[in-house]
């Protein structure tokens, strides 16, 4: 069966700090892999999605980048960290729905990253 | 931008129905209507998706109108635990194969 990982379940960072969170699928093989965030109270935010090593695709322009290394790892990363990157990171995976559209996505328990 | 708009919260009696609407007016013909919920603090868990049937699992039931503009999440026995924020998206079916949110409905299960 299919899982992915996601960690720290938590971080605490100072600003300005670097940061490196890793997502790795298990059990399928060229997933769509998905960043979200969410900042206290809100609603889930795409950052960036990838279908493919290498290739990466950003939805909001901001402090962070993304890389796809290996087929199913997933690196969000950012230089130096502002107080307002602080939030719930989401990883997800899926099926490419161009070829599988019956299928969902499956989401990591995340990250709370607080920057101080 | 997300391809959907939902009431902001909702409030629902325990034991009875909760009926969770959905407006996609600008879906296309191949594209799943998709239904996810957010419990506080975890990762969103999916529950049911549809392209034009009815659908029904162990969790829900997914009424889609025949014009697929809009759908209705149905729960057929709300119990408290099924307080959480209740997503519903379509799922785009292009080669970027983005997964847009949006803001979702609030569910409030009331003893």
């Amino acid at each position: 069966s299919q899982t992915i990982h996601q960690w720290p379940a938590t971080l605490v960072q100072p600003v300005g700090s670097p940061l490196s969170l890793e997502c790795t699928v298990e059990g399928t093989s060229n997933p769509n892999l998905y960043w979200y965030r969410q900042a206290a109270g809100r609603g889930l935010q795409l950052l960036f999605y990838s279908v493919g090593i290498g290739q990466i695709s950003s939805e909001v322009p901001q402090n962070l980048s993304a890389s796809r290394p290996q087929d199913r790892q997933f690196i969000l990363s950012s230089k130096k960290l502002l107080l307002s990157d602080s939030g719930f990171y989401l990883c997800a995976w899926s099926v490419r729905a161009s070829r599988f559209p019956n299928t969902e996505a499956f989401f990591g328990q995340g990250t709370r990253l607080t920057v101080v | 931008d997300a391809k959907t708009t939902q009431p902001t919260s909702m409030d629902c009696a325990e034991g009875r129905a909760a009926n969770l609407p959905c407006n996609h007016s600008t879906i296309s013909g191949n594209e799943y209507v998709y239904w996810y919920r957010q419990i506080h603090s975890q990762g969103p868990q999916y529950i049911i998706h549809g392209l034009k049937n009815n659908e029904t699992n162990e969790m829900a039931s997914l009424i889609i109108t025949e014009d697929r503009k809009s759908s209705t999440l149905i729960l057929p026995h709300a119990t408290l635990r099924d307080t959480a924020v209740y997503y519903c998206i379509v799922r785009t079916l292009n080669r970027d194969d983005k997964i847009i949110f949006g803001k979702g409905t609030r569910l409030h299960i009331l003893p």
